[in-house]
This record gives C-alpha cells, sequence and structure tokens, in this order.
C-alpha cells in the first residue's frame, strides 16, 4: 500500500529554536497533505492543509508564522516549528490521501522543547 | 465542523470476548474511517465505509455504517492482546472533502 515517510519520529529542542518535521510520499504522488496534533489521551487535531505549489490553509486558531508549512513538491511537505516553546511539545503526524487506499499517515514527529 | 462521539472512552476486556466500539456523527458523513495506534506512533487505516448499511471485516474486525450514515460501530470478535491500542474513527464531510475529523479516541485493554 500507499507509504508515507516521517522524519524525524523524534527530536528535542531548546527553547526558541526551531525544528523542521518532513513528510514524503514514498509510492504516490500528494498534492494534499494533512498535519495533525495530538495531545495525550486526546484526539487528532487538523492543523492544516498543505498543497503542492500554494500556500497551507490553516485551520481556526493555528498560528500561521509558529508553523510553516512549505509543499515544495508532489512527495514533499515540511512543517518547521518555530521559536519553539514547552507547550509546542506535542505528537505531530502527518497524512496525505492515497488514491483508493484513502488516507495514509506517516508515523509521527514526537517533539519535546525544553 | 464535523463531530464525532466515540465510545466507550476505555475498555478492559478478558482475552476471548467480544467487545463493540461507536462512533457517532452530528452530521451526514461522507466518508468513515477506522483507525488502530498505539500512541506515539502513526495511524494504522483498518477500513473505509461510505454507504449507508455498509459492513465490512478484515480478519476478526467487522464495522459498520448505519443506514443514515451518522453512526458506526466496531466489532472485535474473540479478543487477542494483540487488539489493544486506541481505536480512532475519522470522518469527511462533503463540504470538506480531503479534510478529516477525528473521535476522542477509544482505549481498548485486553486481559491475558
Amino acid at each position: 500500500g500507499a507509504v508515507v515517510s516521517q522524519h524525524p519520529s523524534r527530536v528535542i529542542c531548546k527553547s526558541g529554536t526551531s525544528v523542521k518535521i518532513e513528510c514524503r510520499s514514498l509510492d504516490f504522488q500528494a498534492t494534499t497533505m494533512f498535519w495533525y496534533r495530538q495531545f495525550p489521551k486526546q484526539s487528532l487535531m487538523l492543523m492544516a492543509t498543505s498543497n503542492e505549489g500554494s500556500k497551507a490553509t490553516y485551520e481556526q486558531g493555528v498560528e500561521k508564522d509558529k508553523f510553516l508549512i512549505n509543499h515544495a513538491s508532489l512527495t514533499l511537505s515540511t512543517l518547521t516549528v518555530t521559536s519553539a516553546h514547552p507547550e509546542d511539545s506535542s505528537f505531530y503526524i502527518c497524512s496525505a490521501i492515497a488514491g483508493a487506499d484513502g488516507y495514509t499517515f506517516g508515523s509521527g514527529t514526537r517533539l519535546t522543547v525544553v | 465542523s464535523q463531530e464525532l462521539e466515540q465510545s466507550p472512552q476505555s475498555l478492559i476486556v478478558q482475552e476471548g470476548k467480544n467487545l463493540t466500539i461507536n462512533c457517532t456523527s452530528s452530521k451526514t458523513l461522507y466518508g468513515l474511517y477506522w483507525y488502530k495506534q498505539k500512541y506515539g506512533e502513526g495511524l494504522i487505516f483498518l477500513m473505509m465505509l461510505q454507504k449507508g448499511g455498509e459492513e465490512k471485516s478484515h480478519e476478526k474486525i467487522t464495522a459498520k455504517l448505519d443506514e443514515k450514515k451518522q453512526q458506526s460501530s466496531l466489532h472485535i470478535t474473540a479478543s487477542q492482546p494483540s487488539h489493544a491500542g486506541i481505536y480512532l474513527c475519522g470522518a469527511e464531510s462533503n463540504t470538506n472533502a480531503g479534510k478529516s475529523t477525528f473521535g476522542d479516541g477509544t482505549t481498548l485493554t485486553v486481559k491475558p
């Protein structure tokens, strides 16, 4: 089936630094990818929709300048958490629509800001 | 926005027992997905339902979507420890195709 590779799986960064998370579709082209955030024991919350070649669409309440999304190719979308703070610590997951396979999710990135 | 209510929030069953998890939407569903997740890991796609009354099975897991397309159930027969995890239902409305919302999840523990 369709595979979405997400990297890194875990990252620890210092407060005030930026962190980039990559999401790649390995065997299909993804014109649209989705970024989610998940807090412990809570469901996934959609942050933004990433569109290849155009600006991302952010959900209400998500800071565009803090969570920068770039979708420069049909197989790669990146999420950059800028000037990270401890409250940004969370689990981030990307997904893409893989045709008949429906949604395919990355394995997630656990971000810890210290 | 599409709101999904999932129940129960957690479930502990003895190995070999059957169980059911429910997912109810406040709006008509365009597509309903079931996923399994171990917290801190990615989601594993289980099944997708789109038609009213549709039922799909995979191994010992059966998912159904009601005729009105507002409620789905996930049924596990003869549960095993390998079934343990978090089960999430996800859905998209026809007005926001491609954008999923999720239920809060059901944490399943299977006691050997």
